[in-house]
């Protein structure tokens, strides 16, 4: 079965901290997708990335960070220098690709308050 | 290129009444989703299509009914609402089943429902 977790159900911080959110993941595929999403307080999804299982290569994107590790199944996000604005949810997904009907699993999601 | 477009945005439903959600893509996708968030759960999937004329079951598919006559349509039916299902519905779709690296998987707006 495929499983995301993510333990951390809120996280606060005061702007201008870094913040990471933990994202672990379950799956037998050798191959699979993940994903990050925010979701702002508007309620749409707006997508952040997507890693596939063969590139570990770490990605920066402006005060973004994903660190993915396949050896302890985690695909970490981090914000550096916060702002108000990255106050949202943030999901961490993953899909295991066409073999499994496209299927996108979610895990339970990060809710990040920054305050000024 | 409007993307994903969920129709109705808000409803309210008494119980037992029943009504259908309707999402619509124009972007020629295979594959289409219906999620439901509810507080602290993240996105559960329901049901699911791999492509015109499909349609398989989710973790939560319970109550709920799909068609995929078109292929840029994907219906989600409530035949008798029930409090439960009190929920916020998101529509998905994405071409290849793994979801696009630059876009992910394309989201409509949502679906405030409220069953009372």
């Amino acid at each position: 079965a495929q499983k995301v977790t993510q333990a951390q159900t809120e996280i606060s911080v005061v702007e201008k901290e870094d913040v990471t959110l933990d994202c672990v993941y379950e799956t037998r595929d050798t191959t699979y997708y993940l994903f990050w999403y925010k979701q702002p307080p508007s309620g749409e999804l707006v997508f952040l990335i997507r890693r596939n299982s063969f590139d570990e290569q770490n990605e920066i994107s402006g005060r973004y960070s994903w660190n993915f590790q396949k050896s302890t199944s985690s695909f970490n996000f981090t914000i550096t220098a916060s702002q108000v604005v990255d106050s949202a949810v943030y999901f961490c997904a993953l899909s295991g690709g066409v073999g499994r009907g496209g299927k996108l699993i979610f895990g339970q999601g990060t809710e990040l308050s920054v305050k000024p | 290129n409007a993307g994903v477009t969920q129709t109705p945005k808000f409803r309210v439903l008494k119980t037992g009444q029943s009504m259908t959600l309707l999402c619509a893509q124009d972007m020629n996708h295979e594959y289409m989703y219906w999620y439901r968030q509810d507080p602290g759960m993240g996105l559960r999937l329901i049901h699911y299509s791999v492509g015109e004329g499909t349609t398989a079951k989710g973790e939560v598919p319970d109550g709920y009914n799909v068609s995929r006559l078109k292929k840029q349509n994907f219906l989600l039916g409530l035949e008798s609402a029930a409090p439960s299902q009190t929920s916020v519905y998101f529509c998905a779709s994405s071409y290849s089943g793994q979801g696009d690296f630059n876009y992910g998987y394309t989201f409509g707006s949502g679906t405030r429902l409220t069953v009372v």
